[in-house]
Parts: C-alpha cells; sequence; structure tokens
C-alpha cells in the first residue's frame, strides 16, 4: 500500500471489554512497531517483529496486552479487560528491516482508544 | 540507557522568523537521534536523522540540525518559519549500532503567528 494504515481509527470501550488494533504495514517491510502514546507525551515503544516473529515485547505494560503478526504482514495489538490508564493512542510504524533502512520508520497515524 | 529532554513544550516565533526547537539527550555510547514531526490526527514522519556521519544534517522541508557531542544536543532549526510547519515536534534517541528502540521525547509545539 501507499503507507502504513491502522483501523479503527477511534474506539470506545468499556472498562472490562477486550479490544483489537489492527495495523497494515507498507507491503514488504519486514520490521514492525507498536508504540503507546499519552496524552502530551512522546510515543513509548511496547512491541517489535522482523517478519512473523516477535523480537522484543520489553514495553508490553502488563499481560493484559498481546500483539501478533501471524503471516509477516498484518499485525493485531490485543488489550484484554481494558482498564482506564490503557486510554491513549496506539501507533503502528514499519520499517525495511535491518541495514541502512531500518531507522527510516513510516507511522501510520495510529487508533485513539478511550477507556470509558 | 538512553533519554531525551526537549527543553519549551511550546515554542512560538512569527512567520518568517527563525525556527529553533531544543533536545539534549542521555547515552552511554554514541548515539542516533532523530527528529520526527507530527501533525494533528496522523503519524510521525521522520524529518532528518544523525547516524554518526556528518554532524550538520539536513532533513526536509527546510529544516536541519547539528549533533553537537560537548553539549549533547541536536538542536532542531529552520531559517524561516512557514506556517505550515505548526505542528508536534519530536526528538529520538537510540543506542545506535543496531538498537532499534528509540526513545522519544515528550514533544514541542510548534505556533506560527501570521
Amino acid at each position: 500500500g501507499a503507507g502504513v494504515s491502522q483501523s479503527p481509527r477511534y474506539k470506545v470501550a468499556k472498562r472490562g471489554q477486550d479490544v483489537a488494533l489492527r495495523c497494515d504495514p507498507i507491503s514488504g517491510h519486514v520490521s514492525l512497531f507498536w508504540y503507546q502514546q499519552a496524552l502530551g507525551q512522546g510515543p513509548e515503544f511496547l512491541t517489535y517483529f522482523q517478519n512473523e516473529a516477535q523480537l522484543d515485547k520489553s514495553g508490553l505494560p502488563s499481560d493484559r496486552f498481546f500483539a501478533e503478526r501471524p503471516e509477516g504482514s498484518v499485525s493485531t495489538l490485543k488489550i484484554q479487560r481494558t482498564q482506564q490508564e490503557d486510554s491513549a493512542v496506539y501507533l503502528c510504524a514499519s520499517s525495511a528491516g535491518p541495514g541502512t533502512g531500518f531507522y527510516e520508520q513510516y507511522f501510520g497515524p495510529g487508533t485513539r482508544l478511550t477507556v470509558t | 540507557a538512553q533519554s531525551v529532554t526537549q527543553l519549551g513544550s511550546h515554542v512560538s516565533v512569527s512567520e518568517g522568523a527563525l525556527v529553533l526547537l531544543r533536545c539534549n539527550y542521555s547515552s552511554s555510547v554514541p548515539p542516533y537521534l532523530f527528529w520526527y514531526v507530527q501533525y494533528p490526527n496522523q503519524g510521525l514522519q521522520l524529518l532528518l536523522k544523525y547516524t554518526s556521519a556528518a554532524t550538520l544534517v539536513k532533513g526536509i522541508n527546510g529544516f536541519e540540525a547539528e549533533f553537537k557531542k560537548s553539549e549533547t544536543s541536536f538542536h532542531l532549526t529552520k531559517p524561516s518559519a512557514h506556517m505550515s510547519d505548526a505542528a508536534e515536534y519530536f526528538c529520538a534517541v537510540t543506542l545506535g549500532g543496531g538498537s532499534y528502540i528509540p526513545t522519544f521525547g515528550r514533544g514541542t509545539s510548534l505556533i506560527v503567528h501570521p
């Protein structure tokens, strides 16, 4: 595709509900990142995939957060039993992968999650 | 460990004036440094990056930044602000050498007055 897309763009969930956020990276991009951006803050790293392998999940804040990329393209970030502190914008980024293009991360528009 | 400090949550300039957005970093090893821009309801876009080559880095939209190791700084400048430059700007650092997890600053909102 032309860029990284994310869906839904906005999600309102009641406390305790499960949510799933989708990311479609740029076609052919090997690396995929998820970030959480709280209001008035910079993005914070959640997890990283290289193809279908989740190489780093050190930023996931709790075991309620789970990410997958089963075929090495589309990725889903799932949050179980949402809490109010999960309210944030969730950003996805992709890059060409290890090598010169690694630091050229292309970001999607984000999903704004509001937990009520 | 690495960290980034962006001085000033808001910077206001007149159209045509110099833009200066400040970024100081802390890193235990030589860093890679980045500036991103975020327009409302959009994702981040890479403006420029420093990866241990030339210390003066030129980016898109007329922006540039200079890596100063002695001052641990990577300030972003543009000689003449345009109205379209109004956005949120983020400085980020990674440890480099294959490290891929960036640490972002809290952001600086650039306001451009006509």
